[in-house]
C-alpha cells in the first residue's frame, strides 16, 4: 500500500489568486496523478507528474493553468493559477505501482470566492 | 474512449439488507478495476482490486466480479450498515495497460438505521 499526504485539506481563496497543494507520499513512486473533482461529480485527470521531465497533461486542462512540479520521486505539487469560482473542486493526488492498485490522497477541498 | 457508468445513482436501503451495485465500462481491454469509497468531502479508500483474470475478489462483507466480456462488474455488500452510507466509484484505465484511471460517477449509498 501507500500513504499519501496532502495539504492543505480544505482552504477558501478569493478569486484571482493561486493555491499550491502538495502531496507527499511514504515511499517512491514513478508517477503521480492529479484529479479534479468538481461539485457533484466524478473524478477527473489533469495530469501525471513524472520525476524529472515535464507532466503530462490531460485534454482540456493547460500547464499555465494547473502548473505541476515534481522534484523527487516521494512529493509533487499542483497550484491553481488565477482562480474563478469554477475551479471550486476537491483535488486528489493519487499513486499506483505498476498496473495495480491506486492509492489517493485525503484530497483538498478547494472553495473560490 | 473508455467510458464509465454506474448505476443506480442513489440507493437507500434499511440496515441488514444486501445490495448490488453496478459498473459497466465500454472498452474491454483492461488490466483491472478498482472499487473506492468516498465519504462526503473526502477522499477516496481503495476497496477491492480485481484483476483482469479474475472473476471476483472478496474483503469481509464485500464482494466485487469482474465480467470482461460484456463490460461488467458488480459490487455486493452483505449485511449493509449505517457505516457503509457513502459514494461508491468504479475506476477502470482508460485503455489496455495504464496506471491513470476513468471513473464512473458513482452510486450514493444511504442506509438507514
Amino acid at each position: 500500500s501507500a500513504v499519501i499526504s496532502q495539504k492543505p485539506s480544505r482552504d477558501i481563496c478569493q478569486r484571482g489568486t493561486s493555491l499550491t497543494i502538495q502531496c507527499q507520499v511514504d515511499s517512491q513512486v514513478t508517477m503521480m496523478f492529479w484529479y479534479r473533482q468538481q461539485p457533484g461529480q466524478s473524478l477527473t485527470l489533469i495530469a501525471t507528474a513524472n520525476q524529472g521531465s515535464e507532466a503530462t497533461y490531460e485534454s482540456g486542462f493547460v500547464i499555465d493553468k494547473f502548473p505541476i512540479s515534481r522534484p523527487n520521486l516521494t512529493f509533487s505539487t499542483l497550484t491553481v493559477s488565477n482562480m474563478s469560482p469554477e475551479d471550486s473542486s476537491i483535488y486528489l493526488c493519487s499513486v499506483a505501482r505498476g498496473y495495480t492498485e491506486a492509492f489517493f490522497g485525503q484530497g483538498t477541498r478547494l472553495t473560490v470566492v | 474512449k473508455q467510458e464509465v457508468t454506474q448505476i443506480p445513482a442513489a440507493l437507500s436501503v434499511p440496515e441488514g439488507e444486501n445490495l448490488v451495485l453496478n459498473c459497466s465500462f465500454t472498452d474491454s481491454a483492461i488490466y483491472n478495476l478498482q472499487w473506492f469509497r468516498q465519504d462526503p468531502g473526502k477522499g477516496l479508500t481503495s476497496l477491492l482490486l480485481i484483476q483482469s483474470s479474475q472473476r471476483e475478489q472478496t474483503s469481509g462483507r464485500l464482494n466485487a466480479s469482474l465480467d470482461k466480456s460484456s463490460g461488467r462488474s458488480t459490487l455486493y455488500i452483505a449485511a449493509s450498515q449505517p457505516g457503509d452510507s457513502a459514494t461508491y466509484l468504479c475506476a477502470v484505465p482508460p485503455q489496455g495497460g495504464s496506471e491513470k484511471l476513468v471513473f464512473g460517477k458513482g452510486t450514493k449509498l444511504t442506509v438507514n438505521p
